[in-house]
């Protein structure tokens, strides 16, 4: 089965600090995995998937496949990255899964 | 541009009626997705299909039924309305191959009074 798990619904930080959003994966074959980020009044959209290893807006996630984990991280929160973001996972077929999300804020 | 089309922003409809969200995407992608949106859930699959005519249910199909008879479109159907399918629903579709990208839909508003 594929299953991702997003532990926190918030997190909370000020401008300039350094953010981890957690995710990690169940699933028996080869994930491929994707952070997607919402922001207020806009449509989802895809923010970086693991196989590009690039930095996208600051962020960057790192597969660790002993842990299961793809964390998404960015050394200096800034204000715009306020939004809610999905880790997901695809896996069987094209079938794409997310986790249940977690709201960013940013505090000036 | 990649277009991901859902037929209605905000829909209110009664308790028993049957309900049709239709979803239309321009890129000649294989892959097609609904999804409902809810607080602390996150996005659940419902059903997405592969290809014409294929579908396959995703973690809560129950209470909705799909069509796709052509590429660009995709049905959500919702034989008899409830109150517990009050929800946002998004349609996503996608290509064939390894990490593709994802393009969603604007998203439909859901009410079921």
């Amino acid at each position: 089965a594929q299953r991702v798990t997003q532990p926190e619904k918030l997190l909370s930080v000020f401008k300039g600090a350094p953010v981890e959003l957690k995710c990690n994966y169940s699933y028996s074959g080869s994930p491929e995995l994707f952070w997607y980020v919402q922001y207020s009044r806009q449509r989802l959209q895809l923010l970086l998937r693991h196989i590009s290893r690039e930095s996208i807006k600051g962020f960057t996630a790192d597969l660790n496949k002993g842990e299961t984990s793809f964390h998404l991280k960015k050394p200096f929160a800034q204000e715009e990255d306020s939004a809610m973001y999905y880790c997901a996972l695809s896996g069987y077929g094209n079938k794409l899964v997310f986790g249940a999300g977690t709201i960013l804020r940013v505090k000036s | 541009d990649v277009k991901v089309t859902q037929s209605s922003r905000y829909l209110v409809k009664r308790t028993g009626e049957k309900v049709f969200l239709e979803c239309v995407q321009d890129m000649d992608h294989e892959n097609m997705f609904w999804y409902r949106q809810d607080p602390g859930l996150g996005l659940r699959l419902i059903y997405f299909s592969y290809d014409v005519k294929m579908k396959e249910k995703g973690d809560i199909p129950e209470g909705y039924s799909v069509s796709r008879e052509k590429k660009e479109r995709f049905s959500l159907i919702l034989e008899s309305a409830s109150t517990n399918q009050t929800s946002m629903y998004l349609c996503a579709s996608s290509s064939t191959g390894w990490a593709t990208e994802a393009f969603f839909g604007q998203g439909t508003r859901l009410t079921v009074v």
